[in-house]
């Protein structure tokens, strides 16, 4: 699986859009872009996921480059409550395993 | 609502005891669940994954007879930490998912801490 690159921590004021980076140049034709947060002592939870067009859930909004090489996670308007972990993760459709890196702490400021 | 859960959310033991965790998928079927360990201020490492009906296949430095994992029905994998040491203390966590191209969900994390 390709290797992603994120900032390892963010700051952003409560009610603002939260948009959260991910480079993953080595990105192949196959592979998905996947995003999950983890909330302190919790498990990770699954947020929004894409091949190549922008996606959109209750959750977020997932923007991927025209070139696949990097991609951004939007919360349009964040609460204290988005303050965790998250992680971005490429991976090939079907496949098994999910690699965790060390993701983006990001921090909601009232 | 939570689609995999984890039991028991926390496990405090003296050393040498083996410690047992269940992680159930509650509204679909996983032929496929995965076990992960976290230590703090960490991510998440995978340390197996677990198939129904056959051994689990397990990634490299993770003991197969230290984690013994068991997948004996759909719904249903285990992972018992057998003779728990200090150094065995961390946050494990599973996660299932659902046939095709679906996310992985995952459980709640189980913390175990060997005294």
């Amino acid at each position: 699986d390709a290797k992603t690159t994120q900032p390892p921590s963010m700051d952003c004021a409560e009610g603002r859009a939260a948009n959260l980076p991910c480079n993953h140049s080595t990105i192949s034709g196959n592979e998905y872009v996947y995003w999950y947060r983890q909330i302190h002592s919790q498990g990770p939870q699954y947020i929004i996921h894409g091949l190549k067009n922008n996606e959109t859930n209750e959750m977020a909004s997932l923007i991927i480059t025209e070139d696949r090489k990097s991609s951004t996670l939007i919360l349009p308007h964040a609460t204290l409550r988005d303050t965790a972990v998250y992680y971005c993760i490429v991976r090939v459709e079907g496949a098994q395993k999910l690699v965790f890196g060390q993701g983006t702490r990001l921090t909601i400021n009232p | 609502g939570a689609v995999v859960s984890q039991h028991p959310s926390r496990v405090i033991c003296k050393s040498g005891t083996s410690v047992k965790i269940e992680c159930r998928s509650l509204d679909f079927q996983a032929t496929t669940m995965f076990w992960y360990r976290q230590f703090p201020k960490q991510s998440l490492m995978l340390m197996a994954t677990s198939n129904e009906g056959s051994k689990a296949t397990y990634e490299q430095g993770v003991e197969k007879d230290k984690f013994l994992i068991n997948h004996a029905s759909l719904t249903l994998s285990t992972l018992t930490v057998t003779s728990a040491h200090p150094e065995d203390s961390s946050f494990y966590i599973c996660s299932a998912r659902r046939q095709g191209n679906q996310p992985q969900h995952f459980g709640d994390g189980t913390r175990l801490s060997i005294l």
